[in-house]
């Protein structure tokens, strides 16, 4: 079984609409990350946790919120969807800090229609 | 923030030797160098991490000189599923450093037979 697994793989909605991603590890890893990528792009981070209390925006949060609910859980929202969050997004999880080995899961492609 | 500048794409021919350079001119004393591998699709895998002079794995080398303000990563005998976008990253593994660190566009490395 994979050590970090996002669901759904891929969503497609309307503008307006609220979408939930959601991100599991079983790597036992304190620190989850969830990055968005666009076609051609590199990653970039959106919001990050280092434990379940710690929650912290990265670098592009605005039109996004996250919850860590357990230390395998970390689950992205979007309050209302548009479509220039058209993009691939990928969960990830370290042991230390973000300079670190990170773990990707899979990814979710979600396009906004 | 630490920032990377590596080559957009490259081309080479399987059985050949790939080396990717990755400058970094403003790589911190605690910083570490890390590269990943990324396929259409897939989240980034790690290749290797490093924080002077060589490493080797089974899967490829990397070399920093003594100043670290470049590497180059060497992917040995390359074969077509080598094909792919390769990260260069540099960053701290304590996390006060988290969301410092960058995925630029990385380089599209093209093998042909």
């Amino acid at each position: 079984d994979a050590d970090v697994t996002q669901t759904p793989r891929n969503r497609i909605t309307k503008t307006g609409k609220r979408i939930m991603l959601e991100c599991s590890q079983t790597k036992g890893h304190d620190r989850m990350y969830w990055y968005r990528q666009d076609p051609g792009l590199g990653l970039r981070l959106i919001y990050y946790s280092f434990d379940v209390k710690d929650i912290n925006k990265g670098e592009i949060s605005d039109g996004y919120s996250v919850s860590r609910q357990a230390q395998a859980k970390f689950s992205l929202s979007l309050e209302s969807a548009i479509p220039n969050q058209t993009a691939l997004y990928f969960c990830a999880t370290s042991d230390a800090g973000q300079g670190d080995e990170q773990f990707f899961g899979p990814g979710t492609r979600l396009t906004v229609l | 923030l630490a920032k990377t500048t590596q080559p957009i794409s490259m081309d080479s021919y399987e059985g050949q030797e790939v080396n990717i350079t990755c400058s970094h001119n403003n790589i911190a004393t605690n910083d570490y160098i890390t590269w990943y591998q990324q396929f259409p699709s897939q989240g980034p895998r790690f290749i290797i991490q490093g924080y002077k002079t060589k490493v080797t794995n089974e899967v490829a080398s990397l070399f920093i000189p003594a100043d670290r303000k470049s590497s180059t990563l060497s992917l040995p005998r390359v074969s077509l599923s080598d094909t792919a976008v390769y990260y260069c990253l540099v960053g701290d593994k304590r996390d006060s450093s988290a969301s410092k660190i960058i995925f630029g566009s990385g380089t599209r490395l093209s093998i042909r037979p």
